[in-house]
């Protein structure tokens, strides 16, 4: 069974950091691209950041980059988004999501997100 | 690409069908256009992507439809599950992936 598992969410003060986690089970971890995407309370989504499989591709949305930083470790398998210069805008449920699947070797093949952890939550607030 | 669904809230009947409308500001590259579900309290989940191919486990009564810039999630015959926010995504391009606002299906 796949599985998306977040932690590292909690209250932390503007202009503070937190470390996001996502362990990974189930599936060949190394050979999809992992998203965090994440919900403001009563609102929608927003994707926030993407890594490839071997971390040479990596994306943010406009309004994370210079704070935010995506990695992996496939050795652990899990995905880590460090969050710094927090801010109240920043307060939302954060989503793992698992993206490109490159598992068929010499091509990868996009389904958008198929499988996403019950999400980690991160309140900005003095 | 900016994603615009319609209507914000659809209020219907179960066994009614269901038409949500996802417009994109400009062409969706090889149709990466999605539909997800999100019920209360829950994650999103994976109904549609590629425009019109079903997720694994996903009921026949969801379909979509669609290219270019308009897409379409028909639900026939609703079911109590069934009533929820849906989101519109579309995924690829630059590999980085937008979502519209959300439609709510709720009961009438």
């Amino acid at each position: 069974e796949v599985q998306l598992v977040e932690s590292g969410g909690g209250l932390v003060k503007p202009g503070g950091s937190l470390r996001l986690s996502c362990t990974a089970s189930g599936f060949a971890f190394s050979s999809y691209s992992i998203n965090w995407v994440r919900q403001a309370p009563g609102k929608g989504l927003e994707w926030v950041s993407s890594i490839s499989t071997i971390s040479n591709y990596i994306y943010y949305v406009d309004s994370v980059k210079g704070r935010f930083t995506i990695s992996r470790d496939n050795a652990r398998n899990s995905v880590y988004l460090q969050m710094d210069s927090l801010g109240a805008e920043d307060t939302a449920v954060y989503y793992c999501v698992r993206g490109r699947d490159c598992s068929a070797g010499s091509s990868c093949s996009e389904r958008g997100g198929d499988h996403w952890g019950q999400g980690t939550l991160v309140t900005v607030s003095s | 690409i900016v994603l615009t669904q319609s209507p914000g809230t659809l209020s219907l009947s179960p066994g009614e069908r269901a038409t949500l409308s996802c417009r994109a500001s400009q062409s969706v590259s090889s149709n990466y256009l999605a539909w997800y579900q999100q019920k209360p309290g829950q994650a999103p989940r994976l109904l549609i992507y590629g425009a019109s191919s079903r997720a694994t486990g996903i009921p026949d009564r969801f379909s979509g439809s669609g290219s270019g810039t308009d897409f379409t999630l028909t639900i026939n015959r609703l079911e109590p599950e069934d009533f929820a926010v849906y989101y519109c995504q579309q995924y690829g391009t630059s590999r980085t992936w937008t979502f519209g606002q959300g439609t709510k299906v709720e009961i009438k």
